[in-house]
C-alpha cells in the first residue's frame, strides 16, 4: 500500500506570502493529484500530474518521480486560498482507478 | 462543475437504524466511489463501482453495502448504523482508464458531501 505523507499539517501565512506544501509517497505512482477543500465545502481537483510541472494562475505543482515527492506552491497568497490541500496518488496496477490520499494540509492566510 | 448530486446533505439518525445515501451523476462516467472523511484521517475508500452492477470493496468496507443498478446512481447503505459511522461521506466519479492503451489518467470529481451523525 502506498503511504502518502503531507507536510506541514498546518500552515499560517500572511497575505502575499509564497506558500509551499509538500507531499511524499512510498511507492512508484502513475499520477498524483492535488485537491482543495474549503471549510465545510466540497473537494475540487486542482492538478493532476505524472511528471514535471503544471501551472494554473497563482498555483504551481511540481513532481519529482525519482524522489517520490511533489510540491504545491501558491504565489501571492490571498485569504481566499485558505483551505485544506490534499495530495492523492494513483498506484499502477489493475484497470480500476483508486486513489490513496494524504491527511491534508490546513492553510490559513491572514489579511 | 461535474454534475454530481449527493442526497441527503445532512442526516441525523439513531444507532441500529438503516441509512441509505444516494449519489447521482449526469456525466455518464463509468467509475463511482464512496469515501468517508474523518479528522486525523485522509479520505478513505469504502466501496467503488466500475460499471452497472459491478462493485468492489475499498479499505473500510465493513458495515457498508452498495448498489449500482444504473449508470447514474450509486447507493451506499448502512444496514445497522453505529456511532463509529458518524462521518462526512463523499461520492466521486471518474472516467474510464485503461492501462496500456494510451488513455490519460483522469481526475476524480467529487460531490458536496453528506454529513451523517449517528446518535
Amino acid at each position: 500500500k502506498n503511504e502518502v505523507e503531507q507536510s506541514p499539517q498546518n500552515l499560517t501565512a500572511q497575505e502575499g506570502e509564497f506558500i509551499t506544501i509538500n507531499c511524499s509517497y512510498s511507492v512508484g505512482i502513475s499520477a498524483l493529484h492535488w485537491l482543495q477543500q474549503h471549510p465545510g465545502g466540497g473537494i475540487v481537483s486542482l492538478f493532476m500530474l505524472s511528471s514535471g510541472k503544471k501551472k494554473h494562475g497563482r498555483l504551481i505543482a511540481t513532481i519529482n518521480i525519482q524522489e517520490k515527492h511533489s510540491s504545491l506552491h501558491i504565489t501571492a497568497s490571498h485569504p481566499r486560498d485558505s483551505a485544506v490541500y490534499i495530495c492523492a496518488v494513483r498506484t499502477p496496477g489493475g484497470s480500476n482507478y483508486k486513489l490513496t490520499f494524504g491527511k491534508g494540509t490546513l492553510l490559513t492566510v491572514n489579511p | 462543475d461535474a454534475g454530481i448530486t449527493q442526497s441527503p446533505r445532512h442526516k441525523v439518525t439513531e444507532t441500529g437504524t438503516p441509512v441509505t445515501l444516494r449519489c447521482h451523476q449526469t456525466e455518464n462516467h463509468r467509475y463511482m466511489y464512496w469515501y468517508r472523511q474523518d479528522p486525523g484521517h485522509g479520505l478513505r475508500l469504502i466501496h467503488y463501482s466500475y460499471g452497472v452492477k459491478d462493485t468492489d470493496k475499498g479499505e473500510v468496507s465493513d458495515g457498508y453495502s452498495v448498489s449500482r443498478s444504473k449508470t447514474e446512481d450509486f447507493l451506499l447503505t448502512l444496514e445497522s448504523a453505529t456511532s463509529s459511522q458518524t462521518s462526512v461521506y463523499f461520492c466521486a466519479i471518474s472516467e474510464l482508464f485503461v492501462p496500456g492503451q494510451g488513455a490519460q489518467n483522469q481526475p476524480q470529481h467529487f460531490g458536496d458531501g453528506t454529513r451523517l451523525s449517528i446518535l
